[in-house]
């Protein structure tokens, strides 16, 4: 089955300075590769999304690039503010079939004032 | 669009009992996703639904475990003779059923087993 890294497991960062958060996935056949924001006591949000066709996404501050050749994927925030402090997870679904996430193990974001 | 809702939020139960418990998927979408959560984690894959349909089911789902979609709306999910490795959180996540949809998850069940 798929199996997703994600690295690092803490990261702290001046507000206004970029984060940049990691992934590698193991299934060559993975197409689908979404971001997830988690705030305490709650379920992982949605915040982006990749397709295997297509190298790199960007929503205001935020942004995903794809390597399908070295099956890694990375989460870029940029001019970071104190409410990006969460835990962020990224996963991926493998193309064979099975349609359940396989998620990382999630980086806590820690925004310092 | 109210979200997906799951129902309770805190459940304590004694190790043996039986406990259930209830997602409302968003309405217009006919995938429903069951993951656990535990502390430090990323969600883990438990089963899944298209309409009523269970389609694909995780290792980690014991016999202890079951889930059903009976009419193609809300789910429930069962864990009988709940063990201490059962605490955690259980989410609940919808979808449509067309291509790469993405998920939208609920707030979990936090579940604790004394």
């Amino acid at each position: 089955g798929e199996n997703v890294e994600q690295h690092p497991s803490t990261l702290s960062v001046q507000e206004g300075d970029s984060a940049v958060i990691k992934c590698t996935y193991s299934d060559s056949a993975s197409n689908y590769f979404p971001w997830y924001k988690q705030e305490l006591g709650k379920g992982p949000q949605l915040i982006i999304d990749i397709r295997s066709n297509v190298g790199e996404k960007k929503d205001q501050r935020i942004a995903v690039t794809l390597n399908k050749t070295a099956k890694h994927f990375s989460l870029h925030i940029t001019e970071t503010q104190p409410e990006d402090s969460a835990v962020y997870f990224c996963a991926a679904r493998s193309g064979g079939g099975a349609d359940g996430l396989t998620f990382g193990k999630g980086t806590h974001l820690i925004i310092q004032p | 669009d109210t979200g997906v809702s799951q129902d309770p939020r805190h459940k304590i139960t004694k190790r043996g009992q039986n406990v259930t418990f209830r997602c409302d998927p968003i309405s217009e979408h006919n995938r429903l996703y069951w993951y656990r959560q535990t502390l430090g984690q990323g969600p883990e894959f438990l089963t899944y639904f298209q309409n009523e349909a269970q389609l694909e089911k995780s290792r980690l789902l014991s016999d202890r475990f079951s889930a059903e979609r009976p009419k193609g709306s809300f789910s429930t999910l069962e864990i009988q003779r709940t063990e201490q490795g059962d605490s955690a959180m259980y989410l609940c996540a919808s979808s449509l059923a067309h291509g790469n949809s993405p998920l939208h998850f609920g707030n979990g069940t936090r579940l604790t087993v004394t």
